[in-house]
C-alpha cells in the first residue's frame, strides 16, 4: 500500500491566490514525521516545511503552512498569496521513527503552474 | 552554513560501463548522508544511507553500492551500469534535525 499519496499531479493557479496541495499518509507508527520539498525545473530539492506527528500546532514558515489533520491522515501543503517563482514540483514525504529508521518515503509530486 | 556538491552534474555513459558519483558536504561534522534516485516524473527512492564512516546501509538491491571513505564524503558507485539505472541521482545530509537537504543533482543516462 503507498505511504503516501499525492492525488494530484498537476495543478494550475492564477497568481496571488492560495493554493492547497493534497497529501495523505499511511502508517501504524505513533511517531513519524511530515516534510514538503518543492523542486523547481533545475532539479534541486528544497525544504519547505515539516510537521511533527506530536506537534499541537500546525507549521508554518512564511507563505508556507501545513494543514495537519491528524485522524484523517493527512498533510495538506497551503501555499499563501502564489508567485510565478512557486511554478514547480512539490513532494510530500513521511519519515517513521523505526528504530534507526533514516529512510524518507516520498509521494509521486504535484506539479504546480502558476498563471500569471 | 552547510553547503553540499554533486558532481558531475550530467552523465552519459554506455550500458556496462563503470560508474562514480560524488557528494561531499561542507559547514558540517559527522552528517547522515543519503543517496536517492529519481526516475523521470516519478518520486524520490532512497537508494543508500550512511550514519558514519564506513558505514552504508543499502535500502533497495541492485548493482549499485555506496562507500563512505571520509565523514563528508559519499560516493555512489557501479560496476556495470544497466539501462535502468538512468534518472536523476541526489545525495542528501541531516545534522540534527528531521530534515534532509539536498544536493544540486547529477542527471545520469545510460545508453
Amino acid at each position: 500500500a503507498q505511504k503516501i499519496t499525492q492525488t494530484q499531479p498537476g495543478m494550475f493557479v492564477q497568481e496571488k491566490e492560495a493554493v492547497t496541495l493534497d497529501c495523505t499518509y499511511d502508517t501504524s507508527d505513533p511517531s513519524y514525521g511530515l516534510f514538503w520539498y518543492k523542486q523547481p525545473s533545475s532539479g534541486e530539492m528544497i525544504f519547505l516545511i515539516y510537521q511533527g506527528s506530536y506537534d499541537q500546532q500546525n507549521a508554518t514558515e512564511g507563505r508556507y503552512s501545513l494543514n495537519f489533520q491528524k485522524a484523517r491522515k493527512s498533510a495538506n501543503l497551503v501555499i499563501s498569496a502564489s508567485q510565478l517563482g512557486d511554478s514547480a514540483m512539490y513532494f510530500c514525504a513521511m519519515r517513521e521513527a523505526n528504530f534507526g529508521n533514516e529512510k524518507l518515503t516520498f509521494g509521486t509530486g504535484t506539479r504546480l503552474t502558476i498563471i500569471p | 552554513s552547510q553547503t553540499i556538491h554533486q558532481w558531475p552534474a550530467t552523465l552519459v555513459q554506455p550500458v556496462g560501463s563503470p560508474l562514480s558519483l560524488e557528494c561531499t558536504v561542507e559547514g558540517t561534522s559527522n552528517p547522515n548522508l543519503y543517496w536517492y534516485r529519481q526516475a523521470a516524473g516519478r518520486g524520490l527512492q532512497l537508494l543508500f544511507y550512511s550514519v558514519g564512516i564506513g558505514q552504508i546501509s543499502s535500502e533497495v538491491p541492485q548493482n549499485l553500492s555506496a562507500s563512505r571513505p571520509q565523514d563528508r564524503q559519499f560516493i555512489l558507485s557501479s560496476k556495470k551500469l544497466l539501462l535502468s539505472d538512468s534518472g536523476f541521482y541526489l545525495c542528501a545530509w541531516k545534522r540534527i534535525h528531521y530534515e534532509q537537504y539536498f544536493g544540486p543533482g547529477t542527471r545520469l543516462t545510460v545508453t
